[in-house]
């Protein structure tokens, strides 16, 4: 059974920073791009960043670039999102999922439950 | 970047009935390599992750009851319900994964009537 797990989450505040992880299990993590994807208190899906296989290739929103740093270690079958430089509009619960099939631009077949981060001083 | 338009914002119709939910996008999400649409569906209930219901624009996840069907190519996409159940109130959210970045529709809210 494929799972994810976040964790991480917290109060921070403004300027601030914070590491989520996502750990997986249930299938061949090494084999998979993951992303990540945040939805604010009571708003829509937005997406936040990817990674490839094997870390070469990382994307993110424009909004991130800069502040946010998405990682993984397939040895430990983890994925990390590193935040910096925290802003209020980054209050959001962040969710980790696969990417499906292989590659980069396919739907998001399997989701955390998430981790809640918000941003206030 | 591609933005996605879903309508209506929100939705309630009788259960048994069926629902519709529209997805249009502001480029074309059709790949002439392989003539699929990168275009998927999401649902969401309350405290909830998203669960892929359709990806391909009209390819059924597998579990997903045969109620849920999705249509549409180009720029313009529908999921449709075929027979509303109680358990089907949620958020939808069309994804299109065609380009990075990829973008969410804003949601339609779907309830009992």
């Amino acid at each position: 059974e494929v799972q994810l797990v976040e964790s991480g989450g917290g109060l921070v505040h403004p300027g601030g920073s914070l590491r989520l992880s996502c750990a997986a299990s249930g299938f061949t993590f090494n084999s998979y791009w993951m992303t990540w994807v945040r939805q604010a208190p009571g708003k829509g899906l937005e997406w936040v960043a990817n990674i490839k296989q094997d870390g070469s290739e990382t994307y993110s929103v424009d909004s991130v670039k800069g502040r946010f740093t998405i990682s993984r270690d397939n040895a430990k079958n983890s994925l990390f999102l590193q935040m910096n430089s925290l802003r209020g509009e980054d209050t959001a619960v962040y969710y980790c999922a696969r990417v499906g099939d292989g590659y980069q631009f396919r739907p998001f077949d399997f989701w955390g439950q998430g981790t809640m981060v918000t941003v206030s001083s | 970047d591609i933005v996605l338009t879903q309508s209506p914002d929100s939705l309630a119709v009788s259960l048994g009935e069926r629902a519709t939910i529209n997805c249009k996008s502001s480029q074309s999400v059709l790949h002439s390599s392989n003539n699929k649409n990168y275009l998927g569906w999401y649902q969401q209930k309350p405290g909830q992750p998203p669960k892929l219901l359709i990806y391909w624009a009209s390819t059924r996840e597998s579990g997903v009851p045969d109620r849920f069907s999705g249509s549409g190519s180009g720029t313009d996409f529908t999921l449709t319900i075929s027979s509303l159940q109680a358990e089907d109130v949620a958020v939808y959210y069309c994804h299109q994964y065609y380009t990075t970045p990829n973008t969410f529709g804003q949601g339609t809210k779907l309830e009992i009537k």
